[in-house]
């Protein structure tokens, strides 16, 4: 089968650094994506790896190394606009459906 | 620019009744798909289409159906509805062209009472 394991939850405050990560278990790899979901709308796609390394977007980055069949999700500057939910999924190849995690839920205070 | 649409927002149904979940793109995407997401969990695929006339099982398939007539559409028709189903649906799609990244719909919730 098929697995990608992911915390939980994540707390921390505003202004702050956080990393989520993603460990992966799955017949094949073609790369590594995150998305976003607030409480009851849709995800949104955040960022994609499909080399080893880090990938930068504004105030998120994302790392991917294929050997560890690990990954994770920086986020900067934490703000209150960030909690939300956070979910790595891996395509076994181009253009399959992507495998999601659970998902990582994010909390930031003041 | 609407991206991926789905009708109905909600919808309550009986045990053992049928509908049929709407989906459509217009971004002329090739690639779409169905995922349920129950409370507190990540998303499982139901259906795949790389395609029009080319559809194919996911994960969790028992109970639903698709089809796939033009590239915009995409609906999930669920038949004998079961309390098992009640969850938000969403229906997605992607392309090369925009790096694999999917643009979701804003989903359907469902509650099967």
């Amino acid at each position: 089968g098929q697995s990608l394991e992911q915390p939980s939850e994540v707390t921390a405050v505003e202004g702050a650094i956080v990393q989520i990560n993603c460990t992966y278990q799955t017949s094949g790899f073609y790369g590594l994506s995150w998305y976003q979901q607030h409480d009851g709308g849709a995800p949104t796609f955040l960022s994609y790896n499909g080399l080893d390394g880090l990938e930068e977007t504004g105030r998120f980055s994302s790392f991917l190394s294929r050997s560890d069949s690990y990954g994770y999700l920086l986020l900067q500057e934490l703000q209150m606009k960030d909690s939300a939910s956070y979910f790595c999924a891996v395509s076994l190849q181009a253009g399959t459906a992507l495998i999601f995690g659970k998902g990582t839920t994010l909390s930031v205070s003041s | 620019n609407a991206g991926v649409t789905q009708t109905p927002k909600f919808r309550i149904l009986k045990i053992g009744q049928s509908m049929t979940l709407q989906c459509t793109q217009d971004m002329n995407h090739n690639y779409m798909y169905w995922y349920r997401q129950d409370p507190g969990m990540g998303l499982k695929l139901i259906y795949y289409s790389v395609g029009a006339g080319i559809t194919d099982k996911g994960e969790v398939p028992n109970g639903y159906n698709v089809s796939r007539s033009t590239t915009e559409d995409f609906p999930l028709r669920l038949e004998l509805a079961a309390p098992s189903q009640t969850s938000v649906y969403f229906c997605a799609s992607s392309d090369a062209g925009t790096g694999w990244g999917y643009t979701f719909g804003s989903g359907t919730r469902l509650t099967v009472v």
